[in-house]
C-alpha cells in the first residue's frame, strides 16, 4: 500500500546513545518532515525537506540531524540520546510545501530514552 | 514558536450529541486544515480550507475558514463511537499544530 513508512516502531535507547529513526514514502512526494508528538504540546516541526538534497531547521531542531539523499528517504538521526528525546515521532509526506492536499503520516516510532 | 490555540482542550460526549472546536492564531494563515489521530497512528485529514469563509462539508463533518484568517472550526453532527480520537488543526505549511483536543463519545 502506498503511503509513509517508520522503522521501528519501539525503541528504547540508553542516555547517550545514538540512533537513525528511517522514514520511506512512495509517492513521489517532495516535501517530508519531521515530528515529535508529546503530551498536551500537539506536533512540533523538528526539520523538514522540500526536496532531495535540501533540508531545514523546524522548531525543535536541536539534538537531531537529517539528510536527504533521495525523494523517497528522509532519515531522521539523534546523535547522543537524552531522556528529554522520550516522545512519539512522525514523519509526514506531501507533494507541496503548502500540503495542497494535506499531508500523509507515518504511524509513528515510540522512542524511550532510559 | 507560533502556536495554534487549539480548545477544548478534551470532550466527553454522548453518542449522538454534535461537537464543536476551534482553533485560532495571532497570525493570518491562508490556509487551514483537521486531523484526526486514532490511538497508536498518525494524523489522517479530514479537511483542507483554503478561502476565507470557506465552508467544507465531508460527511457528518463540517470545517469553517473564519473570516479573519486567523480561526477556523471543526463541527460533528450526530457523533457515534468511531469518533473517538484526537483532533488536530494545522497551517497550511505544515508548521503548526495545535494542541488536539480529545474527544470521547459515550454509548
Amino acid at each position: 500500500n502506498a503511503g509513509v513508512t517508520q522503522t521501528p516502531k519501539f525503541q528504547v535507547l540508553k542516555t547517550g546513545q545514538s540512533m537513525t529513526l528511517q522514514c520511506a514514502q512512495d509517492m513521489n512526494h517532495e516535501y517530508m518532515s519531521w515530528y515529535r508528538q508529546d503530551p498536551g504540546m500537539g506536533l512540533r516541526l523538528i526539520h523538514y525537506s522540500v526536496g532531495a538534497g535540501i533540508t531545514d531547521q523546524g522548531e525543535v531542531p536541536n539534538g537531531y540531524n537529517v539528510s536527504r539523499s533521495t525523494t523517497e528517504d528522509f532519515p531522521l538521526r539523534l546523535l547522543s540520546a537524552a531522556p528529554s528525546q522520550t516522545s512519539v515521532y512522525f514523519c509526514a509526506s506531501s507533494y507541496s510545501e503548502t500540503g495542497g492536499l494535506g499531508y500523509t503520516f507515518g504511524s509513528g516510532t515510540r522512542l524511550t530514552v532510559v | 514558536g507560533q502556536q495554534l490555540n487549539q480548545s477544548p482542550q478534551s470532550m466527553f460526549i454522548q453518542e449522538g450529541e454534535d461537537v464543536s472546536m476551534n482553533c485560532t492564531s495571532s497570525s493570518i494563515f491562508n490556509t487551514w486544515l483537521w486531523y484526526k489521530q486514532d490511538p497508536g497512528e498518525g494524523p489522517v485529514l479530514l479537511i483542507a480550507l483554503y478561502k476565507a469563509g470557506e465552508l467544507t462539508s465531508n460527511g457528518r463533518l463540517t470545517a469553517q475558514f473564519g473570516i479573519t484568517r486567523k480561526d477556523s472550526f471543526l463541527n460533528i453532527s450526530a457523533s457515534i463511537p468511531s469518533d473517538v480520537g484526537i483532533y488536530f488543526c494545522g497551517t497550511g505549511n505544515q508548521f503548526y499544530f495545535g494542541t488536539g483536543t480529545s474527544l470521547t463519545v459515550i454509548p
